[in-house]
């Protein structure tokens, strides 16, 4: 069975770092993509940025390059989405997707989502 | 960048009644190489992860009921619900995986008349 488990809620304050995780099992992780998707409370989907575990390459939107870090370990089956220093309009829940190879950026599968908060 | 917008913002339908949702993208999403339009439907629940609906346009995924299709090419796509459910409330959203970045229409709420 195909997961993505992504890592709990945080509560941060602004300036600190952060770093969340999405874990996956039951399939190939290192033969597909892994992308990050923000929501923030009561908004649509935002597309961030995709990762291709097997070689690292990664994509970032405009809007999100320079502000947040992709990563993933493919020895651990694990994704990364970083912060160096957290701002209150990164309020919001993100999630984690799986896209195929050929589909890079398409969740197939989803993560239950990481709900981080940043506040004084 | 490729600009989703998608029509109407919210509607409401009879449970048993069709529902249309209309997706636009500023630029052709179709790749004339292997002409696949690029194209995904999702649907979003309250507290629940967006789910895949439709991809390649018009391509079912596995398990989703067949009261759910996508039509459309190019810059012009439709997510019909033949037959609304209860269960089908929900925000819908497109998504153009064309080229980076890979964004989202701003989502269409379908709820019962």
């Amino acid at each position: 069975e195909v997961q993505l488990v992504q890592s709990g809620a945080e509560v941060k304050k602004p300036g600190e770092s952060l770093k969340i995780s999405c874990k996956g099992s039951g399939y190939s992780f290192t033969n597909y993509w892994i992308g990050w998707v923000r929501q923030m409370p009561g908004k649509g989907l935002e597309w961030m940025g995709v990762i291709y575990p097997g070689d690292s390459r990664t994509t970032y939107s405009p809007s999100f390059q320079g502000q947040v870090t992709i990563s993933a370990d493919k020895s651990i089956s694990t994704a990364y989405l970083q912060w160096s220093s957290l701002k209150s309009s990164d309020t919001a829940m993100y999630y984690c997707a799986r896209s195929e190879k050929e589909a890079a950026g398409r969740g197939d599968f989803w993560g239950q989502g990481t709900l981080v908060t940043v506040s004084s | 960048d490729i600009v989703m917008t998608q029509s109407p913002d919210s509607l409401a339908v009879s449970l048993g009644e069709r529902a249309t949702i209309n997706c636009k993208s500023s630029q052709s999403v179709l790749y004339s190489s292997n002409n696949k339009n690029y194209l995904a439907w999702y649907q979003q629940k309250p507290g629940q992860p967006p789910k895949l609906l439709i991809y390649w346009a018009s391509t079912r995924e596995s398990g989703v009921p067949d009261r759910f299709s996508g039509s459309g090419s190019g810059t012009d796509f439709t997510l019909t619900i033949s037959s609304l459910q209860a269960e089908d409330v929900a925000v819908y959203y497109c998504q153009q995986y064309y080229s980076t970045p890979k964004d989202f229409g701003p989502g269409t709420k379908v709820d019962i008349k």
